[in-house]
């Protein structure tokens, strides 16, 4: 079985502008979680997505979005980039299980 | 609200056993996990115990839970060198609730 990717794997944007990251969960997991990772903070939970519907949500700003489609593919879009976005972005995956599963991350740098 | 604790760094040599540990406030946390993290790469789960368990053994991973004290604590036995990484301590109240992680301890295995 393959497992969670995420693309791109690295981004450099500028303040103001804004991003897309994708992630695609492992075949047949409805579940996917987005998890934003600093070094001053740490892992923070964003929001997670299942079949399609925001099921938590984490204490970011709403320029921090996201929507999951009928694949359970899974975007996150954040707006009005600043400086204290840059971070790895993790997407998990989750199946009918207690688990989640890890991606690689988007490794985004606004400059 | 919940909070995961962890020390933030830890040193061993190669071949002693390693104890990573983790406090946790949530008395209601029904799924504890580690992960383990590798530079530059994302999340890969280690192992977890349900709350009802003591102890869960996995090769050189040994998982000790004191769910009175809230303490979970990971073994390491035959620490590697390639086992040198940052292993976070997560719970789970009950499936389809987020998980919230700690800090992370970094582990460093000394030739």
């Amino acid at each position: 079985k393959a497992g969670v990717t995420q693309t791109p794997r690295y981004l450099i944007k500028t303040r103001g502008q804004q991003v897309t990251l994708s992630c695609s969960p492992i075949s047949g997991h409805r579940s996917v979680s987005w998890y934003q990772q600093t070094p001053g903070q740490g892992l923070q939970f964003l929001f997670e997505y299942f079949s399609e519907t925001q099921r938590n949500k984490g204490n970011f700003p709403g320029r921090f979005s996201g929507r999951q489609f009928s694949n359970s593919r899974s975007e996150m879009n954040v707006s009005t980039l600043e400086l204290g976005d840059s971070a790895l972005y993790l997407c998990a995956s989750g199946g009918q299980s207690e688990t989640q599963y890890f991606g690689p991350g988007t490794r985004l740098l606004v400059l | 609200g919940e909070d995961v604790e962890q020390s933030l760094f830890l040193s061993v040599r190669e071949g002693d056993s390693s104890v990573i540990n983790c406090t946790y406030t949530d008395s209601s946390s029904t799924y504890l996990y580690w992960y383990k993290q590798e530079p530059g790469a994302g999340l890969q789960l280690l192992t977890y115990i349900f709350s009802n368990m003591d102890m869960k053994q996995d090769q050189r991973l040994t998982v000790l839970l004191n769910k009175k004290d809230k303490h979970l604590s990971l073994r390491i036995a035959d620490t590697q060198t390639g086992d040198s990484a940052i292993y976070f301590c997560a719970e789970r109240e009950n499936y389809g609730q987020n998980f919230v992680f700690g800090p992370g301890t970094r582990l460093s295995v000394l030739p």
